[in-house]
């Protein structure tokens, strides 16, 4: 069984600019959830998308917009970027969204924003 | 006021020590609460899972969750240096959106 994977690893940018992440979910896992984990903080709920739709947002500005894909993969795409949106960007996929279900997490996209 | 707060330590125990991480948070409609570890570079790895108060035991990790005081916990017995690392506890309700404690960093040393 494949795991949650994430890419690119690592990736930098300048202020102003745009950027895709991309995230590949679990085998069987159709909801996908993104976190942004700034340094010395723990994960904030970005997004999540269930079956392509959006199912939840937290409290991100709308320049943080994502798609989800037939086959579950996903992708969150930052314009405009700020210094402050230098962090760790995680995907999490989990096989259903109502009630509570392990999320299974990806290693994680590394952003710098200069 | 953050929903879950968590102290950023760190925390630094001898090799054997019993180790002592904890949240409290706010929400009273979390059901589900969660701990987290997180090595350096890597995404985070559920350890533990509760669903309302109470406790549970897996091997030399035990989590306690009292939702009267809005508090959880989680012990480390016999900690080794291969538990250092970042503890995160999360939460949720219904929806499977999960809150995030700050995270301890904890180093156990041999």
């Amino acid at each position: 069984e494949t795991g949650v994977t994430q890419s690119p690893t690592h990736l930098i940018k300048t202020r102003g600019q745009q950027v895709t992440l991309r995230c590949s979910s679990q085998s069987g896992h159709n909801t996908v959830s993104w976190y942004q984990q700034a340094l010395g903080q723990g994960p904030q709920f970005i997004f999540q998308y269930y079956r392509e739709e959006e199912n939840g947002r937290g409290n991100f500005p709308p320049r943080f917009s994502g798609l989800q894909f037939p086959n579950y993969s996903s992708e969150l795409n930052v314009n405009a970027l700020e210094l402050d949106d230098s962090a760790l960007y995680l995907c999490a996929s989990s096989p259903v969204v109502w009630g509570y279900n392990e999320q299974f997490f990806g290693p994680g996209t590394r952003l710098t924003v200069l | 006021q953050k929903e879950v707060e968590q102290d950023p330590g760190p925390l630094s125990v001898p090799e054997g020590a019993i180790v002592s991480l904890n949240c409290t948070y706010s929400n009273s409609a979390f059901q589900y609460f969660m701990w987290y570890r997180q090595y350096s570079r890597k995404g985070p790895e559920l350890l533990m899972y509760t669903y309302s108060s109470g406790n549970k035991e897996d091997g030399r990790f035990t989590a306690q969750v009292d939702k009267s005081s809005k508090y959880i916990s989680l012990f480390i017995r016999d900690s080794q240096p291969s538990d250092s690392a970042t503890y995160l506890c999360a939460m949720s309700g219904a929806g499977n959106q999960f809150y995030f404690g700050t995270g301890t960093s904890l180093t156990v040393i041999p």
